[in-house]
C-alpha cells in the first residue's frame, strides 16, 4: 500500500492568519494519463469527511477560494490564505492511483 | 445532489457478520462507483471496497477475505457484509459516492 503521512498532526492556528499542511507519499501519484490523484478533505467535528481538493489543485465546487493545494510526484501541500473558525477540524490527504486507497493520519486544526 | 444513508444493526456480537446497507437518494446506483469506508472511534480512514452496478468488486486486501460488497439496482441500495467480527472492527462506517459524496455513517460496535 502507498503510505500518506502528514504534518504537523496538529496545528493551532489565528483567524485571519494562513496555515499550511504537508503531505508525502511513498511513491509518485503522477499517473500515465498525466493526472495526479491527490485529494484533500475535511473532516468536521461529527460530520463525515468532505472533498476540498481534488487532483492536487483543483477547488471542488462550493469551496471557498482561500484553500488552495499544491504539490507534484509525492510531496504536496494544502494552504488556507486566512483560517476562518469554520475551518476547524481534521484534514486527510488521500491516494488513488493504487488501489487500496489510503489516507494520510490528520492534521488537527484548531482556532487559538 | 446525491444523498446516501447507511442503515443496519448498531451492535454486532464477536464472530458474527455485520451487515449494513446504504440507499442512494437523487442519484442512480446504475452509474458511478459505490463505496464503503471506516473510522475506528478517534483514528483515521480506511477504505474497504467498492462496487460498480454492474457487480464488478475491489476489496481492500486486509479485509478481502470477510468482505463482501453487493448492489441491487432496483432498490437503489449497495451493501457491506464483513464476517468474523472482532472489537477491532468497532468503527463508524460511511457509505460514500466513489470519494466524493458521503453519508454521515453510521457507529457500529462489536461486543458481546
Amino acid at each position: 500500500d502507498i503510505v500518506m503521512t502528514q504534518t504537523p498532526l496538529s496545528l493551532s492556528v489565528t483567524p485571519g492568519q494562513p496555515a499550511s499542511i504537508s503531505c508525502k507519499s511513498s511513491q509518485s501519484l503522477l499517473h500515465s494519463d498525466g493526472k495526479t490523484y491527490l485529494y484533500w478533505y475535511l473532516q468536521k467535528p461529527g460530520q463525515p469527511p468532505q472533498l476540498l481538493i481534488y487532483e492536487v489543485s483543483n477547488r471542488f465546487s462550493g469551496v471557498p477560494d482561500r484553500f488552495s493545494g499544491s504539490g507534484s510526484g509525492t510531496d504536496f501541500t494544502l494552504k488556507i490564505s486566512r483560517v476562518e473558525a469554520e475551518d476547524v477540524g481534521v484534514y486527510y490527504c488521500m491516494q488513488s492511483i493504487q488501489l487500496p486507497p489510503t489516507f494520510g493520519q490528520g492534521t488537527r486544526l484548531e482556532i487559538k | 445532489q446525491v444523498q446516501l444513508q447507511e442503515s443496519g444493526p448498531g451492535l454486532v456480537k464477536p464472530s458474527e457478520t455485520l451487515s449494513l446497507t446504504c440507499t442512494v437518494s437523487n442519484d442512480s446506483i446504475s452509474n458511478y462507483y459505490w463505496t464503503w469506508i471506516r473510522q475506528p472511534p478517534g483514528k483515521g480512514l480506511e477504505w474497504i471496497g467498492y462496487i460498480y452496478y454492474s457487480g464488478n468488486t475491489n476489496y481492500n486486501p486486509s479485509l478481502k477475505s470477510r468482505v463482501t460488497i453487493s448492489v441491487d439496482t432496483s432498490k437503489n441500495q449497495f451493501s457491506l457484509k464483513l464476517s468474523s467480527v472482532t472489537a477491532a472492527d468497532t468503527a463508524v462506517y460511511y457509505c460514500a459516492r466513489q470519494l466524493i459524496f458521503w453519508g454521515q455513517g453510521t457507529l457500529v460496535t462489536v461486543s458481546s
